[in-house]
C-alpha cells in the first residue's frame, strides 16, 4: 500500500511565523502536490513537483514555497503565516502520468 | 479553465438502495478518470479509476464512463450508513503545461438506516 506521511496532524502558529508542513512518500512516485481544502472551497492545488528541484505552481501559491529536495519528500512552506491560511493542508503523491492521487491524513493548521 | 462538475447534495438514500453520483467534465482530451471517498475530517480515499468507455465494477462500487458525453458516474448498491461521505470526482488530462489533474468540488452522500 501507498504510505504518505504528514508530519503532522494538528498545528498551531502565530501570524507571522515561517511555517514548515513535511510529506514523506514511501513508494519512489515521481510526483507530489500539496493542496489546501477550505468548507465550501473543495481542493485547491498550491504547488506541485514531478521530479526532485523541481516545482511548478498551482492555483493558488502566493504566500507559499516549496522544496523538493529528495525524492520522497515534498516540503510546503509558509513564508509568513497569515489567519487566512488556517485550513486543512494535504499532500498526495502519484506514481506517474494517468496514475491516482494517494493523499496523506492531512494537517489541520490553525494561525492565530 | 478546466472544469468538473458535480451536484453539491446532499443526496439522501435509504439503506440497501443504490446511491448515483454523477460528474462531467469540460476538457475531451481527459484521459483517466477517479472517485475518492472523503469522510469528514479525514484526506481523500480512493475507490474507483477508470480509463476506458464502460464500466467497471468493483464489490458494491460501479463506475462508468461516456467519454463522448464526458461524463463519469459511481454506482453504489447496496448502500450503508458507512458509505455516508463526500464523494469527490477527479479528471487527469494533459496540457502544454503538463499534466493537469481536476477535483470536482464533491457530493455528499447521506446513507439513512
Amino acid at each position: 500500500d501507498v504510505k504518505v506521511t504528514q508530519s503532522s496532524r494538528y498545528l498551531v502558529k502565530r501570524t507571522g511565523e515561517k511555517v514548515f508542513l513535511e510529506c514523506v512518500q514511501d513508494m519512489d512516485h515521481e510526483n507530489m502536490f500539496w493542496y489546501r481544502q477550505d468548507p465550501g472551497l473543495g481542493l485547491r492545488l498550491i504547488y506541485f513537483s514531478y521530479d526532485v528541484k523541481m516545482k511548478e505552481k498551482g492555483d493558488i501559491p502566493e504566500g507559499y514555497s516549496v522544496s523538493r529536495e529528495k525524492k520522497e519528500r515534498f516540503s510546503l512552506i509558509l513564508e509568513s503565516a497569515s489567519t487566512n491560511q488556517t485550513s486543512m493542508y494535504l499532500c498526495a503523491s502519484s506514481l506517474g502520468r494517468n496514475q491516482p492521487q494517494h493523499f496523506g491524513d492531512g494537517t489541520r493548521l490553525s494561525i492565530l | 479553465q478546466k472544469e468538473v462538475e458535480q451536484n453539491s447534495g446532499p443526496l439522501s438514500v435509504p439503506e440497501g438502495a443504490i446511491a448515483s453520483l454523477n460528474c462531467t467534465y469540460s476538457d475531451r482530451g481527459s484521459q483517466s478518470f477517479f472517485w475518492y471517498r472523503q469522510y469528514s475530517g479525514k484526506s481523500p480515499e480512493l475507490i474507483m479509476s477508470i480509463y476506458s468507455n464502460g464500466d467497471k465494477e468493483d464489490g458494491r462500487f460501479t463506475a462508468q464512463l461516456n467519454k463522448a458525453s464526458q461524463y463519469v458516474s459511481l454506482l453504489i448498491r447496496d448502500s450503508q450508513p458507512s458509505d455516508s461521505a463526500t464523494y469527490l470526482c477527479a479528471v487527469n488530462g494533459f496540457d502544454n503545461y503538463g499534466q493537469n489533474f481536476v477535483f470536482g468540488p464533491g457530493t455528499r452522500l447521506s446513507v439513512l438506516p
